[in-house]
Parts: C-alpha cells; structure tokens; sequence
C-alpha cells in the first residue's frame, strides 16, 4: 500500500461546478498536511496547509479526517484556471529525531470546461 | 515568484556519467529538500538538508548525493546514472519548524535526460 494514495483523474467538470478531492495516508501518527497545486511542467505551489478544524480560503477548503487517515479539497465555483494537477503532501514526522520526510501524492487532474 | 532558482534549466547525460544540479535557497531560508519527478507521477523525496547536515532520506540509492553549503545553497550529485534516472529534479527551500509544518517554496526545476 502507498504512504499517500489520491485518485489519479482526470475530473471533467464545467465552470462553476463543485469539485472535491480526497487523500488517505497509511501513517496514522503523521504531522503535517497540504495541499499543492502544479500546473503543466511547472513546480509545484503551496495552495493551502491543512488543519484539524478544516480551514477555508476563498472558494477552496481543506479538511483533515485523523481517524480516518484522509485529508480532502473542496473546490467551490470552479473557474478554468483552477484547471491543473492538485497534489496532497504528508509530512510522517516531527523534524527533529532523525528520518524526517515528505510524502507527495501523485496528484489529481482537473479539467475545467468553458 | 518563490526566490528558489536552480540551474541548469535543462541537461542531457548518457548512462554512466555523473550530474550536479544546484539550487539557491530563498534569502533566509535554512532548509532545503530535494525532489525527484518522474512524468506523471508525484514529486518523490530524495533528501533535506537542514544547516548543511542531512536530515532526512527518501528511498534513494547512495549515488544520490547532497550539500548544502553555509549560503545555504545546495548541490544535488547523481552517480552513475541510468536511464530512470530521467525525471524534473525539484528543489524546495523552507525555514524549519519542528513540527514540518513550514512551507517549502519550489524552484522552477531542472529537467534532466538521460540517453
């Protein structure tokens, strides 16, 4: 089993519709969430950190489920450049203590349509 | 734009030969990380480097090496290479936090072939 499984896509969707991702981790004592967004053949970018709470910027929120091992993204009025490769990140551990790493998914495609 | 900057942009090796790839950290910055992107598929840890120490490693065979140097700039070496090899190579600056919680700020990449 993958430390970080998302479900690859692609997501067709039309402008405006609502769109949300999901992502398990097999490491139940993992520390730190995100979510990035990579558009095509360029580096990835941080879109949002991802909170126990749930937190919301704008049109996008991210929620973490601990008991369940998922975090998800919620995509609200999608526009065309929301069109991209989402990526959710896990960190297992505490920096300090030795093995520190990061954990990508493999990303999930979006496609927007006019 | 982040403030990461690798170089080169793009580079061409055949089996066998070595490779550096260098990145310069956003000002400030004590941590870097490195990543390896095969096409289609995620960014996969190779390493971090934390105050020019090691800090952490993916599951990546020796050849892959790292510094980081006091500047904070960093040098990724591959030995040896092979053909998987072939990949966007990505690394990210950050300013450590215990938790990991910091955010890694990405370079644009060097693409690297390897025929």
């Amino acid at each position: 089993r993958k430390e970080v499984e998302q479900d690859p896509g692609p997501f067709n969707v039309p402008e405006g519709a609502t769109v949300a991702f999901n992502c398990t981790y097999s490491n139940s004592a993992s520390q730190s969430f995100f979510w990035y967004r990579q558009d095509c053949r360029k580096e990835p970018k941080l879109l949002m950190s991802v909170y126990s709470s749930g937190n919301e910027d704008g049109r996008f929120t991210a929620q973490l489920n601990r008991a369940s091992q998922y975090i998800s993204l919620l995509i609200r009025d999608s526009k065309l450049s929301d069109s991209a490769t989402y990526l959710c990140v896990v960190i297992p551990k505490a920096r300090f203590g030795g093995g520190f790493k990061t954990i990508f998914g493999a990303g999930t495609r979006l496609f927007v349509k006019a | 734009e982040t403030g990461v900057t690798q170089s080169p942009t793009h580079l061409i090796k055949t089996r066998g030969q070595q490779v550096t790839l260098r990145c310069s950290s956003q000002s400030g910055h004590n941590t870097v990380s490195w990543y390896q992107q095969a096409l289609g598929q995620g960014p996969q840890f190779i390493f971090q480097y934390y105050r020019e120490e090691e800090n952490g490693r993916g599951n990546f065979p020796p050849r892959f090496s790292g510094l980081q140097f006091p500047n904070y700039s960093s040098e990724l070496n591959v030995n040896a290479l092979e053909l998987d090899d072939s990949a966007l190579y990505l690394c990210a600056s950050s300013l450590s936090r215990e938790d990991g919680s910091e955010t890694q700020y990405f370079g644009p990449g060097t693409r690297l072939l390897v025929l």
